[in-house]
C-alpha cells in the first residue's frame, strides 16, 4: 500500500549544492508533479509530466530540473540551492479518467532546508 | 488561467458546531473537477471531497458536504458536527484539461474543545 513515496524525508544543504529529491509511485499513473508549499501558503506547481518522457513548468520552475526516468519515478533536481528555496516539496500523482476523478495523490512530502 | 480563491485565512469553532469554509474559482473550461484538501499538523495532504463539474448534485462523504454554486463559481465545504481530529489546514483545488492542480491560500480551521 506505498502509494507515493518521496526520498528523503528531511534535508539540509549549504547554499550552493545540489541535490536530487526521488518520487516513486506504484499506481501505474500516468501523471506525475512537483510541488512546493512555503509557510503558511498554499502548494504551488514547480513542474509536472503528463506521461513518461514528457515534462512541463509550472508556476515557479526557476532553479529546478525535472526527469521522468520511467512511469514510476520522477526525480527533481536543485543544481545550485539557495536559501529561497527552503520549503516542503510534495511529489503527486494522478489517475486519468472521468470515472475515477481526476484524483491527485500525494506523498508526504520533504522538509528541505537551504543555510 | 485557472485561480482558485479561498478568503477565510483562519475560521474557529467549537466542537459538534457546523462550519463552512468558503471557495470560489475562476476558469475558462466547461469540464473540470474541484476538490477539498485537508493538511493536518502532520502536513500529509488528505482527499476530503471532490465534485465533477459536470454533475448537478453536490458530492457527500459522510459529516462533509458540498455546495457547487457553477455559474456562481462557488464551491464550499460544510463540516456537520466537527471534531477535534478536524482541526487542520484546508485547500480548495481546481484541476482541468491541462491537468495541473491549482490551489487555494487554505483555510486554518481550528475546532475548540
Amino acid at each position: 500500500n506505498a502509494g507515493v513515496t518521496q526520498t528523503p524525508k528531511f534535508q539540509v544543504l549549504k547554499t550552493g549544492q545540489s541535490m536530487t529529491l526521488q518520487c516513486a509511485q506504484d499506481m501505474n499513473h500516468n501523471s506525475m508533479y512537483w510541488y512546493r508549499q512555503d509557510p503558511g501558503m498554499g502548494l504551488r506547481l514547480i513542474y509536472y509530466s503528463a506521461s513518461e518522457g514528457t515534462t512541463d513548468k509550472g508556476e515557479v520552475p526557476n532553479g529546478y530540473n525535472v526527469s521522468r526516468l520511467n512511469k514510476r519515478e520522477f526525480s527533481l533536481r536543485l543544481e545550485s540551492a539557495a536559501p529561497s528555496q527552503t520549503s516542503v516539496y510534495f511529489c503527486a500523482s494522478k489517475v486519468r479518467g472521468r470515472a475515477l476523478g481526476n484524483t491527485i495523490y500525494f506523498g508526504e512530502g520533504s522538509w528541505l532546508t537551504v543555510v | 488561467a485557472q485561480t482558485v480563491t479561498q478568503s477565510q485565512p483562519e475560521m474557529s469553532v467549537q466542537e459538534a458546531e457546523t462550519v463552512t469554509l468558503s471557495c470560489t474559482y475562476d476558469t475558462s473550461e466547461n469540464n473540470y473537477y474541484l476538490f477539498w484538501y485537508k493538511q493536518p499538523p502532520s502536513r500529509q495532504m488528505i482527499l476530503v471531497i471532490r465534485q465533477e463539474a459536470y454533475k448537478q448534485q453536490n458530492a457527500t462523504e459522510n459529516r462533509f458536504s458540498v455546495n457547487f454554486q457553477k455559474a456562481a463559481k462557488s464551491f464550499s465545504l460544510k463540516i456537520s458536527d466537527s471534531q477535534l481530529g478536524d482541526t487542520a489546514m484546508y485547500f480548495c483545488a481546481l484541476i482541468q484539461g491541462a491537468q495541473k492542480l491549482v490551489f487555494g491560500q487554505g483555510t486554518r480551521l481550528t475546532i475548540n474543545p
